[in-house]
């Protein structure tokens, strides 16, 4: 079955390294994947989309890259802040019209 | 603007109530969207409305109906709660359905007992 693993567990950085967040997909080619950030009781906020003939694509602090050969897409925050934890959720979009989001990765920056 | 809006915010259930929660937006976006969120589970679709006059089936429709009633408001109905469908469910909007970002509502937090 189509599957879109995020690292279920919390990451922990200190604040102003690079944070590093990993989307690994099975068993289909997604046409793009985005990013997406969620705040405790609220709901998710876009980041970035990018697609499948795209290797990186960013936006401030933020990179995203795309490997087609891995099936996996890396979300970078550099320069990290404690404004930066948060869960971020990792989506994709198959050709076949089908939405498969990640369980999202908590990211928490300590001063 | 207020982006997407959902009520209510919190909803408590018996088992075999029905309700249904509201979703507008005032984006003029085309396609709109129903999730739900479980605890260490990822959002799952339950339906969509690719654009108004038209509804499809998710990935956990079962338990859910849909109504798009014009181009800003998608409802969710539950006809008869169940325990299992106890979780948060988000409305989403976006400009079509594949390649645009989507805007999510805050989410309406429901507990069936």
């Amino acid at each position: 079955s189509q599957k879109i693993e995020q690292n279920s567990e919390a990451l922990n950085i200190q604040e102003g390294k690079t944070a590093t967040l990993t989307c690994n997909y099975t068993n289909y080619s997604p046409a793009y994947l985005q990013w997406y950030r969620q705040d405790p009781g609220r709901g998710p906020v876009f980041l970035l989309l990018i697609r499948e003939n795209e290797k990186e694509k960013r936006k401030e602090r933020l990179k995203v890259t795309f490997d087609t050969t891995l099936k996996q897409s890396l979300f970078h925050i550099t320069a990290s802040q404690p404004a930066d934890s948060a869960t971020y959720l990792c989506v994709s979009y198959s050709s076949a019209s089908k939405i498969i989001f990640g369980s999202g990765t908590r990211l928490s920056i300590r001063p | 603007n207020a982006g997407v809006t959902q009520t209510p915010k919190f909803q408590v259930l018996k088992t075999g109530q029905s309700m249904t929660l509201q979703c507008a937006q005032d984006m003029n976006h085309n396609s709109m969207y129903w999730y739900r969120q479980d605890p260490g589970m990822g959002l799952r679709l339950i339906y969509y409305s690719a654009s108004e006059g038209t509804t499809d089936k998710g990935e956990v429709p079962n338990g859910y109906n849909v109504s798009r009633l014009n181009k800003r408001e998608f409802s969710l109905r539950l006809e008869s709660a169940a325990p299992s469908q106890t979780s948060v469910y988000f409305c989403a909007s976006s400009f079509r359905t594949d390649n645009t970002e989507a805007f999510f509502g805050q989410g309406t937090r429901l507990t069936v007992v």
